[in-house]
């Protein structure tokens, strides 16, 4: 079946610095990969969504300038929470769907801690 | 209201119980469902998905779909420990597909 790699799987940074976390469709191509935010608890909250080749579309309420997505190829996306604060400590996963299939695939997620 | 509605739980069941969890949706241009299982700070992982009205089954689980209710459910037999997670259901919609999620019920089943 198909295989979202994600990476790192956590990363503790300080605040003010950038993170980048990266999103890979192993064996299939994805035009477009979803990036989520999760709090303790809560469902998955979309936060954009990456197009290969384009700009992303984010969700209303979510900052563009400091989730910056960018999806260079047709199996890499990448979410880069720059100057991040301790607000922004959360789990970040990110999904894709390959072609001809009805379900989702989930990378393993992200836990980012700001410090 | 929300597109999915969902009882967060948390819902405690002996071993061995059948498991029966619910969401229901507003929108009737919804076309198909999934179900989705996540473990403790890992990532969602596809169960089932559904199509049309009616039942699917695939080994201890059973997703079911009644549009014209508006109504899904998964139903687990012989429930396990192993089985103790957040089920999340979620439909696509929109341009670009993007799923909608319930708010996803946490399940133990305690031996």
């Amino acid at each position: 079946g198909a295989v979202v790699s994600q990476h790192p799987s956590r990363v503790i940074c300080k605040s003010g610095t950038s993170v980048k976390i990266e999103c890979r469709s192993l064996d299939f191509q994805a035009t477009t990969m979803f990036w989520y935010r999760q709090f303790p608890k809560k469902s998955l909250m979309l936060m954009a969504t990456s197009n290969e080749g384009s700009k992303a579309t984010y969700e209303q309420g979510v900052e563009k300038d400091k989730f910056l997505i960018n999806h260079a190829s047709l199996t890499l996306s990448t979410l880069t929470v720059t100057s991040a604060h301790p607000e922004d400590s959360s789990f970040y996963i990110c999904s894709a769907r390959a072609v001809g299939e009805y379900g989702y695939t989930f990378g393993s997620g992200t836990r980012l801690t700001v410090v | 209201q929300k597109e999915v509605e969902q009882d967060p739980g948390p819902l405690s069941v002996p071993e061995g119980a059948i498991v029966s969890l619910n969401c229901t949706y507003s929108n009737s241009a919804f076309q198909y469902f999934m179900w989705y299982r996540q473990y403790s700070r890992k990532g969602p992982e596809l169960l089932m998905y559904t199509y049309s009205s009616g039942n699917k089954e695939d080994g201890r689980f059973t997703a079911q779909v009644d549009k014209s209710s508006k109504y899904i459910s998964l139903f687990i037999r012989d429930s396990q420990p192993s089985d103790s997670a957040t089920y999340l259901c979620a439909t696509p919609s929109g341009g670009y597909n993007k799923l909608i999620f319930g708010a996803g019920t946490r399940l133990a089943v305690h031996p």
